[in-house]
């Protein structure tokens, strides 16, 4: 039982690249987010989404965009990566929404320069 | 929309005693949930405690306990005898009670800014 993974855990990227994370949890959670901590901010939702093949807008989504084409994976992208996107990202899962303990993944530092 | 609030950036506690981590929040619901998250040094967050808005009973667990006091809408965690290992950054987060996507609300997190805890010897 592995819980939630993150893959990468570190990436730099250009100005202008793309990329996505992947996260997967093995939980069988219907609820999946993702967030950035930047610091001084605490954490930020991005993206969630609340079953397979759905997703919506949390409080920062400019400049992301998210798929949940299997219950187990929620994958975020960035298209043309910026300086401002560099952050620390965690994907979490949880049973029934925000009600419940989320259970948080190991995170990804991504660096833009 | 919902704001949570930690007024203080850094704590510190000795060994073996006691310290409190403030939080206050803003809603206009009346039924949510409060949780209170740690994030040791390998970033890795962690549920310490849970408190839903509707149970008067503070909740506890082990040397982890909340002062939950609706009306002013503040909710504390007291840690007991502290240990090295209670080092972390805390965070403060709301919920509130929401419904599915295809009803247009859904129930997701809202975070503090954290609270830096340093344990001495």
């Amino acid at each position: 039982n592995a819980g939630v993974t993150q893959t990468p855990k570190f990436r730099v990227l250009k100005t202008g690249q793309s990329m996505t994370l992947l996260c997967a949890q093995d939980m069988n959670h219907e609820y999946m987010y993702w967030y950035r901590q930047d610091p001084g901010m605490g954490l930020r939702l991005i993206h969630y989404s609340v079953g397979e093949g759905t997703t919506a807008k949390g409080e920062v989504p400019d400049g992301y965009n998210v798929s949940r084409l299997k219950k187990q994976n929620f994958l975020l992208g960035l298209e043309s990566a910026a300086p401002s996107q560099t952050s620390v990202y965690f994907c979490a899962s949880s049973y029934s929404g925000g009600i419940d303990e989320q259970f948080f993944g190991p995170g990804t530092r991504l660096t833009v320069l | 929309a919902q704001t949570v609030t930690q007024s203080q950036p850094e704590m510190s506690v000795q060994e073996a005693e006691t310290v409190t981590l403030s939080c206050t929040y803003d809603t206009s619901e009346s039924d949510y949930y409060l949780f209170w998250y740690k994030q040791p040094p390998s970033r890795q967050m962690i549920l310490v405690i849970r408190q839903e808005a509707y149970k008067q009973q503070n909740a506890t667990e082990n040397r982890f306990s909340v002062n939950f006091q609706k009306a002013a809408k503040s909710f504390s965690l007291k840690i007991s005898d502290s240990q090295l290992g209670d080092a972390a950054m805390y965070f403060c987060a709301y919920s509130n009670r929401g419904l599915r996507l295809d009803t247009g609300t859904a129930s997701k997190l809202t975070f503090g800014t954290g609270t830096r805890l340093q344990v001495t010897l």
